[in-house]
């Protein structure tokens, strides 16, 4: 897509339920960044995929969060027995790994508008 | 660890005028890539300007300019002009050098500061 995209934009759930968060990279960008972002903070780090492979998922918090990318480009962010504590806007992002020929690798990530998750 | 430090939790400035962001970061790194980030409340973070490790110049965009001070660990953003479209949190970032354990680059920001554009 010509933007990276995440669905839903909003959600509003109930303490202990399960929740899923769905990010689409822009196409072609290999590496897939989570992130979570809490009010009035910066974001921080939640896992990074590269291809297929979770290449460093030292941002999670606990066992409770998971998050796949079985095909190497949709991404999907799972939270099992959900906690208040969970309330934030989780932040997807992607980059080019590598420039492709004639391409410069910018450094940048380009994020998505996020998935603002409200636990009741 | 890296670290990305925003003191200014808040910043106003007047319609046209000019206005500075500070950011100090801690790397014991050479090579890396220093970011601002502006996030409207409509929460997607768009990229304002960037800054590779390695060059000496500042770099610009139109009315946005940096103040990169390698030694001092410093990367301050500059609004020139200010208008009431650039009212935002701005994110300080910054990205690590490649970690060939990890097969990633490390991104790390600030905690933000919100900019209001007075007209």
């Amino acid at each position: 897509g010509a933007g990276v995209s995440q669905t839903p934009s909003n959600k509003v759930t109930e303490k202990g339920k399960y929740v899923e968060l769905r990010c689409d990279p822009i196409s072609g960008h290999t590496a897939l960044y989570w992130y979570r972002q809490s009010l009035g903070q910066g974001p921080e780090f939640l896992i990074y995929f590269q291809g297929t492979g979770a290449a460093d998922d030292s941002g999670l918090p606990n066992d409770r969060f998971f998050a796949v990318r079985p095909e190497g480009s949709v991404s999907t962010l799972k939270i099992q027995r959900t906690e208040r504590g969970d309330s934030a806007v989780y932040l997807c992002a992607s980059s080019l790994r590598r420039a492709r020929r004639g391409q410069a690798n910018t450094g940048e990530l380009f994020f998505g508008e996020g998935s603002r998750l409200t636990v009741l | 660890a890296q670290t990305v430090t925003q003191s200014q939790p808040e910043m106003s400035v007047q319609e046209a005028e000019t206005v500075t962001l500070s950011c100090t970061y801690d790397t014991s790194e050479s090579d890396y890539y220093l970011f601002w980030y502006k996030q409207p409340p409509s929460r997607q973070m768009i990229l304002v300007i960037r800054q590779e490790a390695y060059k000496q110049q500042n770099a610009t965009e139109n009315r946005f300019s940096v103040n990169f001070q390698k030694a001092a660990k410093s990367f301050s953003l500059k609004i020139s002009d200010s208008q009431l479209g650039d009212a935002a949190m701005y994110f300080c970032a910054y990205r690590s050098s490649y970690d060939f354990t990890s097969g990633t680059y490390k991104y790390i920001f600030g905690t933000g500061t919100r900019l209001k554009v007075l007209a």
